[in-house]
């Protein structure tokens, strides 16, 4: 069974510091990786992609993969309270396009 | 540039009764389309994919059913709705060959 475990949190950040969220998953043969936010009673929008080790910048958001050790993390740098949302971590898992979601990671930013 | 739709947005129906959700998508042609369902504080699940008019394939045994009538319309269908089928369902696309998926609004059942 294909899984993506993410820390369920909440996690809490101070307004103007740095959220760091993590994500693991079992498929080695994942890859492909991405990141949604999902505000309450809304649907995931997505934020970041990443396909290659190493990190991506978009902006305040940074997202590191590390293949060898199947995790891909997401930094949000700067947090304001516009960020506080549920992070989803998703990984392709065919040729199909089809994604495998973790449950998602709670951030609060508090001012 | 990209837009998909759903409708309706909330809908409340009792057991037994049947279901149909739309989804629609504009500005591209031949996308994949997915129907993802979320249980309240729970993650996505995938319940079914299209890669083409009237090509479905079912992600898990259930009494939903999904049909593609349109290259980008994507429907999804109960003849009885049960309790547990209650939940925020999802509609997604993307493009052929690309791997990046957009959601939908979202429509959220409310099964009593």
């Amino acid at each position: 069974q294909k899984e993506v475990e993410q820390n369920s949190g909440p996690l809490s950040v101070p307004e103007g510091a740095i959220a760091s969220l993590n994500c693991t998953y079992s498929d080695r043969g994942s890859q492909s990786f991405f990141w949604y936010r999902q505000y309450s009673g809304k649907s995931p929008e997505l934020i970041m992609f990443i396909y290659s080790n190493g990190d991506k910048e978009d902006g305040r958001f940074t997202a590191q993969l590390n293949k060898a050790s199947q995790y891909v993390s997401l930094l949000i740098r700067d947090s304001q309270p516009s960020d506080s949302a549920t992070y989803l971590c998703a990984v392709r898992a065919d040729s199909w396009g089809k994604l495998q979601f973790g449950a998602g990671t709670q951030v609060v930013v508090t001012p | 540039s990209q837009t998909i739709h759903q409708w309706p947005a909330t809908l409340v129906q009792p057991v037994g009764s049947p279901l149909s959700l739309e989804c629609t998508v504009e500005g591209t042609s031949n996308p994949n389309l997915y129907w993802y369902r979320q249980a309240a504080g729970r993650g996505l699940q995938l319940l079914f994919y299209s890669v083409g008019i009237g090509q479905i394939s079912s992600e898990v045994p259930q009494n939903l059913s999904a049909s593609r009538p349109q290259d980008r319309q994507f429907i999804l269908s109960s003849k009885k709705l049960l309790l547990s089928d209650s939940g925020f369902y999802l509609c997604a696309w993307s493009g052929q060959g690309a791997n990046e998926q957009f959601f939908g609004p979202g429509t959220r059942l409310t099964v009593l």
